[in-house]
């Protein structure tokens, strides 16, 4: 069965702190796409970073980075020397095909709170 | 750049009541959905359309009815609501409707309706 799972519900860390958030997936197909989002408290879907299933290097934007291992299907996202303005709920997705609808297959999120 | 428009933002309905919710985009994209976020279950896909004059149930699609009578806009409509519609809703998009395009899937900024 297709699959997302974010296995940590919620994350408190201060801040400066690193801190990782964890992505596990299921899929049967060879061919797929995962995706980030953030959700800030305004609560608007932010599209973060999308790597396919081809492509396994570890992708760094600034002080995101993301590391994609299909040996353990994790698609881990990590935020370094977090900022009160990375608060916010982050969802993992998961794309793939059924016809005609892409369907994407979301995690529950990880809320991460950052304090100062 | 507008991307994926929607409106309105909040709305408060009673049991019973119809209303649509609009969603525009400016991206000349040909897939759209609607997707509802409660707590603890995720974003779920309600419907969705590979281009003008074609939809398609998803997950969630039963008390809603949609149309996509121009590749850019995709009304959401609520016939008859029921508290169990009080959701986020949350119109997206992305540029081609062929499988495992990978292409990444924009939000428009949610609506919050509430059903009493």
């Amino acid at each position: 069965a297709q699959k997302v799972t974010q296995a940590q519900t919620e994350i408190s860390v201060v801040e400066k702190e690193d801190v990782t958030l964890d992505c596990v997936y299921e899929t049967r197909d060879t061919t797929y796409y995962l995706f980030w989002y953030k959700q800030p408290p305004s609560g608007e879907l932010v599209f973060l970073i999308r790597r396919n299933s081809f492509d396994e290097q570890n992708e760094i934007s600034g002080r995101y980075s993301w590391n994609f291992q299909k040996s353990t299907s994790s698609f881990n996202f990590t935020i370094t020397a977090s900022q009160v303005v990375d608060s916010a709920v982050y969802f993992c997705a998961l794309s793939e095909a059924r016809g005609n609808n892409r369907k994407l297959i979301w995690g529950l999120g990880t809320s991460l709170a950052v304090n100062p | 750049n507008a991307g994926v428009t929607q409106t309105p933002k909040f709305q408060v309905l009673k049991t019973g009541q119809s209303m649509t919710l609009q969603c525009a985009q400016d991206m000349n994209h040909e897939y759209m959905s609607w997707y509802r976020q409660d707590p603890g279950m995720g974003l779920r896909l309600i419907h969705y359309s590979v281009g003008a004059g074609i939809t398609d149930q998803g997950e969630v699609p039963n008390g809603y009815n949609v149309s996509r009578s121009t590749t850019e806009d995709f009304p959401l409509r609520l016939l008859s609501a029921a508290p169990s519609q009080t959701s986020v809703y949350f119109c997206a998009s992305s540029y081609s409707r062929t499988e495992y395009s990978g292409n990444t899937i924009y939000f428009g900024e949610g609506s919050w309706l509430t059903v009493v």
